[in-house]
Order: C-alpha cells, then sequence, then structure tokens
C-alpha cells in the first residue's frame, strides 16, 4: 500500500455546488497533516494545515480520521478560481517523514 | 519581494551535461528543501537542510549534489544530465527543522528539459 494516496480525477463540479475530497495514508504514527494547492505550472502554496478537531476557513473545512487513517477537505459555494490540485501532505512516520499525495485535479464549471 | 527565488526558470540541456541551479530565501527561514515534480505530477523531496547542515537525503542519484553556502542559499548541482531527469525542480523553505515541519514556501520552480 503507497504511503500517501489520493483520487488523481479530475473531478469536474459545477459552480456553486460542495465537493469534497479524501487523503488515505498509511502510517499509523503520522503526526502533521496539510492541504496545498498547486495551479497549472505554478508551486504548491499552503492552503490549511489539518488540526485533529477539524477546522475551516471560510468555505473550505478541512478533517482528520485518524482511526481511518485519511484526511478530507470540502469546499462549499466552489468558485471557477478553485480549479487547481488539491495536494495533501503527511508529515511524521513515513520512511520520507514528509510526503505529498499526487494530488487531486478538480474543475470547477461555470 | 520574492520570498523564494531560483534561477533559471527555464533550463534546456543536453544529456551528459552539468548543471546547477539556485535557490535563495529571504524569510529568514532556517530550512531549506529540494523538490523533483515530475511529468505525472508527483512531487518527492530529494533534500533538506537546515542551517547548512543535511538532514534529510532521500534517494537520489548522486549526480546530484546540494550545496548550501548559507542558510539563505540552497543550490543543487546535476552532474552527467540523464533524459529522466527532466522534470520541474521546486525550492521551498520553512522556518521550523527536522522532519516535521511547519508551512513550506515554495519557489517558482525550474523547468529542467534534457534532450
Amino acid at each position: 500500500r503507497k504511503e500517501v494516496e489520493q483520487d488523481p480525477g479530475p473531478f469536474n463540479v459545477p459552480e456553486g455546488a460542495t465537493v469534497a475530497f479524501n487523503c488515505t495514508y498509511s502510517n499509523s504514527a503520522s503526526q502533521s497533516f496539510f492541504w496545498y494547492r498547486q495551479d497549472c505550472r505554478k508551486e504548491p502554496k499552503l492552503l490549511m494545515s489539518v488540526y485533529s478537531s477539524g477546522n475551516e476557513d471560510g468555505r473550505f473545512t478541512a478533517q482528520l480520521n485518524r482511526a481511518s487513517q485519511y484526511i478530507s477537505l470540502l469546499i462549499r459555494d466552489s468558485k471557477l478560481s478553485d480549479s487547481a490540485t488539491y495536494l495533501c501532505v503527511v508529515i511524521g512516520g513515513g520512511a520520507d517523514g514528509l510526503t505529498f499525495g499526487k494530488g487531486t485535479h478538480l474543475i470547477i464549471q461555470p | 519581494d520574492t520570498a523564494v527565488s531560483q534561477t533559471p526558470k527555464y533550463l534546456v540541456t543536453q544529456m551528459g551535461n552539468d548543471k546547477s541551479i539556485k535557490c535563495e530565501q529571504n524569510l529568514g527561514h532556517d530550512t531549506m528543501y529540494w523538490y523533483k515534480q515530475d511529468s505525472k505530477k508527483f512531487l518527492k523531496i530529494m533534500f533538506s537542510y537546515n542551517n547548512k547542515e543535511l538532514i534529510i537525503n532521500e534517494t537520489v542519484p548522486n549526480r546530484f549534489s546540494p550545496k548550501s553556502p548559507d542558510k539563505a542559499h540552497l543550490n543543487l548541482h546535476i552532474n552527467s544530465l540523464e533524459l529522466g531527469d527532466s522534470a520541474v525542480y521546486f525550492c521551498a523553505s520553512s522556518p521550523t527543522s527536522g522532519m516535521y515541519t511547519d508551512t513550506q514556501y515554495f519557489g517558482p520552480g525550474t523547468r529542467l528539459t534534457v534532450l
């Protein structure tokens, strides 16, 4: 089983809809989790950290489920500008210490 | 002001050549990284330096040699370039050290094409 897995998509979602995707990780000792966003031909940028209690930032909500070993990202009222690739990052416990998922490609359609 | 900068932005070169990519951060961070993102968009860490000392060295061919002259700079030298080295190389920095890092700030990337 790969250390960090994401559904590559693409997820085609109409503008205004709610979309959610998950990222699973294999090492139960993993300690820190993040979501990054990467636009086409650009560098990744931090979207939000993922806390054990879950956290919300505007239209974005991140959750951690340690029992099932996955993190999730929920985007409400999606905008065209949300179109991007969303990368999860898992830190600690794995052979690499810091591992990026391959990303989920999201396309918001007008 | 650019927080993490890389030069060059594009690099096209022949197989067998030696090339360097430079990275500088003006954020005062202690830790810097090199990542490789291949054609399948998989972003993989290569090296990490904390205060000029190597702390992460993943399974990378020894043709790749990072050099950190000071904590604001981390350069990547690649010897005997191969076709498979074609990728986008991202430099990044973070304020904390070690594997349990905080937010990473990425440079704009260097698109390397080996012909």
